[in-house]
This record gives structure tokens, C-alpha cells and sequence, in this order.
């Protein structure tokens, strides 16, 4: 079955800075890509997806880039905020098959 | 107006108990899921239901068994609790099965606690 790794678990950024969240997929089957956002004490809330039809995906300030040679896919955040801080999931879907990576807690500092 | 709505939002209780958790989704959505969170954070379903018909049953003791009155609900009933199961339950739904853009809207989750 699908094996989706997120990198890395934790990341600190300075508010304004940069994120960047990698993910990488065993099935080259998967054909969809979606990004959560898990706010604290909330359930997960799709932020962005890709299809593998597609290298990248922008959406103000958040970006999602795929690379289906490699079987991996990446989450970007750009002059990031404090309400950015939350755990981010990736996910990789074949048919109705989705699993999601053990996620990266984002903390933005102001 | 709550999308995806799970009660109760916390629950206390010892090992050996049965507990349900119940979900209810007001968006006409034909699939309805159940993940487990654990401590750090890991999502995992556990099963999946499309017009009230289970599609995803993942290896889950038996212990645990959904319920589907209709497309709109989806319980959970967990018998002889244990320490393990202690996480926080998550329900959820999309119009579709979780193919190709299916969007997986959730509850804000339950949280059992096994003593």
C-alpha cells in the first residue's frame, strides 16, 4: 500500500520567512495530492491539492510543487504569520485509498 | 452552522467500558470517515462509509464497530476499552469516496481518555 514521509516533524521560522514542507510517496499510482491544516484543537481543513497532472499550484501566499519522477511533492509558505502556526499534513490518494503523513508542527515567532 | 458535528467533545472513562461517539454531517455528503490521532499526531483511518455501505475497514479490533443509521450519521461504539484507545477521534465526510478531489471536511474531533 501507499507510504507517504513528511519532513520534517517540527519547523521554527521567523514571521516573515519562508516554510517549505516535503513529502515523498511509494505509489506511483497516487494521482492526488492534498495539504491540511490542523489548528489547535480543530480537525484537519484542506488548504491546498495538487493533481498529477500538474507540477505546481499557487494560492496567495501558500504554493505546492510535485514532482512525479521522484515521487515527491512539497508544501511552500511565504512571508509567513503567526496564524500559520498549526500542523500541516500531506496526503497522497489513489482511488479511494488516502493516506496522510505523520505531519510537521509549524510554529511562525513574531 | 457545524458542518461536521461529533459528540462528545471530551470523554473520561476506565478501562473495560463501552462508549460511542457520535457524528453527524449536515453537508449531503455520501462518505463518511472515522480517523484515530494519537499522541503525536499521526492520522489514521479506520473506517469508511459510502451510502451507508462500509467501503474501508483498516485493521481495527473488533472492539471497535461503526454504525451507519443513515448517510448522514456515523457512529462509532468501542467495547472493553483500553488504555491504547486513548486518542482523539476524528469524523469526517466528502462527497465522493476520497478519490481525486474529494475534499475530507472533519468535526473538531472527540478526545477519550482510558484510565
Amino acid at each position: 500500500g501507499e507510504n507517504v514521509e513528511q519532513h520534517p516533524s517540527t519547523l521554527s521560522v521567523q514571521e516573515g520567512d519562508s516554510a517549505v514542507i516535503k513529502c515523498t510517496y511509494s505509489d506511483s499510482a497516487s494521482n492526488y495530492f492534498p495539504w491540511y491544516k490542523q489548528e489547535l484543537g480543530k480537525g484537519p481543513q484542506l488548504i491546498i491539492d495538487i493533481r498529477s497532472n500538474v507540477g505546481e499550484k499557487k494560492d496567495q501566499r501558500i504554493a505546492v510543487t510535485l514532482n512525479k519522477t521522484a515521487k515527491h511533492f512539497s508544501l511552500h509558505i511565504t512571508e509567513t504569520q503567526p496564524e500559520d502556526s498549526a500542523v500541516y499534513f500531506c496526503a497522497a490518494v489513489n482511488n479511494n485509498d488516502m493516506r496522510f503523513g505523520a505531519g510537521t508542527r509549524l510554529t511562525v515567532k513574531p | 452552522d457545524t458542518a461536521v458535528s461529533q459528540t462528545p467533545k471530551y470523554l473520561v472513562t476506565q478501562m473495560g467500558n463501552d462508549k460511542s461517539i457520535k457524528c453527524e454531517q449536515n453537508l449531503g455528503h455520501d462518505t463518511m470517515y472515522w480517523y484515530k490521532q494519537d499522541s503525536k499526531k499521526f492520522l489514521k483511518i479506520m473506517f469508511s462509509y459510502n451510502n451507508k455501505e462500509l467501503i474501508i475497514n483498516e485493521t481495527v479490533p473488533n472492539r471497535f464497530s461503526p454504525k451507519s443509521p443513515d448517510k448522514a450519521h456515523l457512529n462509532l461504539h468501542i467495547n472493553s476499552l483500553e488504555l491504547g484507545d486513548s486518542a482523539v477521534y476524528f469524523c469526517a465526510s466528502s462527497l465522493g469516496t476520497s478519490g481525486i478531489g474529494g475534499e475530507l471536511f472533519f468535526g473538531e474531533g472527540s478526545r477519550l481518555t482510558v484510565l
